[in-house]
């Protein structure tokens, strides 16, 4: 069981938009910043979304992130075939001292 | 460019040990703190341990506490993970990682095996 809580799965057609959402709380992401990883088939997961809303540098703007309160959200716009992948939400976890991952959410752009 | 290159998976019976490692280039390696994440077949990550960048600080998952270690050598741009008393359910891929602020990653390596099984 997660810390933090993610749709195991997605779908939706090319061009749309999807939101992958992850939730948590007070200790985790209610108190501090989150992180989001996408995870092609077959290799190693990549920073897609750091502190919440940013991008790192090659990050298309069709992906971008928010948070409100105890929960964060990933935007996907104009969704491609090459989208599908497993997206994961991370933050750290004060009543753990450590990092925690939310249970990752299989995209399908059917 | 940022290079993480992880090495030492294999199969090991369960009760044994293992010492993974993760060699860096491309970026000033004693300025970065390093986490450890796996991914056992099929399921999600699981972060592991997170040591900073000059060893004074070392965090770990409690399913792997008081059984691995992280350790770092600055001299050799390199990241340890120690793993003792291994169980069937410390089968995953490993993954070393660059951390950035205590609490993401931005870098990571293509990850190594370990399979624990008799």
């Amino acid at each position: 069981q997660s810390v933090l809580t993610q749709p195991p799965s997605l779908s939706a057609a090319p061009g749309q938009k999807v939101t992958v959402s992850c939730s948590g709380s007070s200790s985790n992401i209610g108190n501090h910043h989150v992180s989001w990883y996408q995870q092609l088939p077959g290799t190693a997961p990549k920073l897609l979304i750091y502190e919440s809303n940013k991008r790192p540098s090659g990050i298309p703007d069709r992906f971008s992130g928010s948070k409100s309160g105890t929960s964060a959200s990933l935007d996907i716009t104009g969704l491609q075939t090459g989208d599908e992948a497993d997206y994961y939400c991370g933050t750290w976890e004060s009543s753990l001292s450590a990092v925690v991952f939310g249970g990752g959410t299989k995209l399908t752009v059917l | 460019q940022v290079q993480l290159v992880e090495s030492g998976g294999g199969v090991v019976q369960p009760g044994r040990s293992l010492r993974l490692s993760c060699e860096a280039s491309g970026f000033n390696f004693s300025k970065y703190g390093m986490h450890w994440v796996r991914q056992a077949p099929g399921k999600g990550l699981e972060w592991v341990a997170l040591i900073w960048f000059d060893g004074s600080n070392k965090y770990y998952a409690d399913s792997v506490k008081g059984r691995f270690t992280i350790s770092r050598d600055n001299s050799n741009n390199t990241v340890s993970l120690q793993m003792n008393s291994l169980r069937a359910e410390d089968t995953a891929v490993y993954y070393c990682a660059r951390d950035r602020s205590g609490d993401y990653a931005d870098y990571w390596g293509q990850g190594t095996l370990v399979t624990v099984s008799s």
